[in-house]
């Protein structure tokens, strides 16, 4: 069965300084991963995707994603993180051999970014 | 232009009541999906739609969650006999045709059963 894993509930990082939310994932075949944002009462925002291709995946608000393969890791990354960014960010993957794009998600990194 | 809603936005119910949860996704998505997001649990998906294909249940927890999506645009997910454990953010999104991959998330419906 697919999985996803983020083994920080809470990252702290000051404005300015670079930023990671660290994403593992187990799952049978290719692996299509995504990253989403979610602010307070509010749904998901779709951030970025790995579906093929290049490792370095760049996405909406200045973010980016390494796929790793050798170490199942797809970390979301940030140059210079802004007090806007604090959130709650979820990494997720597709499920493989369905018909369909359902997810399954991390259990969420509360990103906070202090000025 | 719209993005995926839901309604209500909030809802609480007593014990052992029915409650149906509706969501309007974007005009021209072909994919419906509903998730659930609760504490204890995260963020765990639910049903899936696909045009006129049968859905995909597979991600609902019990007999008692049922959905239907009617002209292949408006959802409806109900619940029967609601349990307390039931109380969660119930999130619907929905996708374009294609392969873009990329799912839009209404605000979601939050229900507390007491």
């Amino acid at each position: 069965a697919q999985s996803v894993a983020q083994p920080e509930d809470q990252v702290n990082v000051a404005e300015g300084n670079p930023l990671t939310v660290k994403c593992t994932y187990s799952v049978s075949g290719n692996p299509y991963l995504f990253w989403y944002v979610q602010y307070p009462n509010r749904g998901l925002q779709f951030l970025l995707k790995y579906i093929t291709g290049d490792n370095l995946v760049k996405g909406s608000y200045g973010f980016e994603a390494e796929f790793n393969k050798s170490q199942t890791s797809f970390h979301l990354k940030k140059p210079s993180a802004l007090v806007s960014d604090s959130a709650l960010y979820f990494c997720a993957v597709r499920r493989p051999l369905r018909k369909g794009n359902m997810l399954t998600f991390g259990g969420g990194t509360r990103l906070m970014v202090k000025p | 232009g719209a993005g995926v809603s839901q309604s209500p936005s909030n809802k609480v119910t007593e014990k052992g009541k029915d409650v149906e949860l509706r969501c309007d996704p974007i005009s021209g998505h072909t994919a419906l999906y509903w998730y659930r997001q609760s504490l204890g649990q995260g963020l765990e998906f639910l049903i899936y739609f696909q045009g006129n294909s049968a859905p995909d249940k597979s991600g609902l927890p019990s007999d008692r969650f049922s959905a239907e999506r009617t002209g292949g645009s408006v959802s409806t997910l109900t619940i029967q006999r609601t349990q307390q454990e039931d109380s969660a953010v119930y999130l619907c999104a929905s996708s374009p045709p294609g392969q873009s991959y990329e799912q839009y998330f209404g605000p979601g419906t939050r229900l507390t059963v007491t």
